[in-house]
């Protein structure tokens, strides 16, 4: 069974970087069938997607954060990882990291519990 | 950037009736849609992907339809674990976007 775990800091100043992992276990982010994403989840809100990988290191960003946001992958550690520069309490939500459905970039079948990162000083 | 309308925000209906739930693109497309449910406290889950296919494990009382700017979830008959917050998402066209949700209550 897939699962996925999100790990970073739950507390983040203002302008700073914003640092989240995501760990894959039974299964491998090396498989050429998927791609990876983050979502997040402001309190009381909808989802967001922020940006998707590829094992390759392909990648895919919202435009609206593309400014600020880098996704990568470490195959050797079976993860991938999101950077969020400059954050203000705009970006205060609860961060997913999900596989997408196999052979393209589009729904997400797979999905971690979810980090809350609270923007605050 | 395709905007996703859900509507309506929130549905009150009681076990064993029929929901309907609507999301509206503001740019036509014909596939790559897909439906999530979510609990309090926890991720969402996928139930509906390419616009009519159920996920894996997805009751059949759960359908998806639709095309163009007009898609619809559909819960033939409500079981007590049903309520909750569904959402639709599309990626036909980048970027990936969200629908704001439609909350299904107990009446």
């Amino acid at each position: 069974q897939l699962q996925l775990q999100e790990s970073g800091p739950g507390l983040v100043k203002p302008s700073e970087t914003l640092s989240l992992t995501c760990t894959v276990s039974g299964g491998s982010v090396s498989s050429g069938s998927y791609y990876w994403g983050w979502i997040r989840q402001p309190p009381g809100t909808g989802q967001e997607w922020i940006g998707t990988i590829y094992y390759s290191g392909s990648t895919y960003y919202n435009p609206s954060l593309k400014s600020r946001v880098a996704i990568s992958v470490d195959t050797s550690k079976n993860q991938f990882s999101l950077k969020l520069t400059s954050v203000t309490a705009a970006d205060t939500a609860v961060y997913y990291c999900a596989r997408h459905l196999a052979g393209a970039p589009r729904s997400f079948d797979y999905w971690g519990q979810g980090t809350l990162v609270t923007v605050s000083s | 950037e395709t905007v996703l309308t859900q509507s309506p925000a929130t549905l009150s209906l009681s076990p064993g009736e029929r929901a309907t739930l609507s999301c509206r693109a503001s740019q036509s497309f014909s596939n790559h849609l897909a439906w999530y449910q979510q609990k309090p406290g926890q991720p969402p889950r996928l139930l509906i992907y390419d616009v009519s296919n159920r996920a894996t494990g997805v009751p059949a009382r759960f359908s998806g339809s639709g095309s163009g700017t007009d898609f619809t979830l559909t819960i033939s008959s409500l079981e007590p674990e049903d309520f909750a917050v569904y959402y639709c998402q599309q990626r036909s066209n980048w970027p990936l976007t969200f629908g704001g949700g439609t909350k299904v209550e107990i009446k």
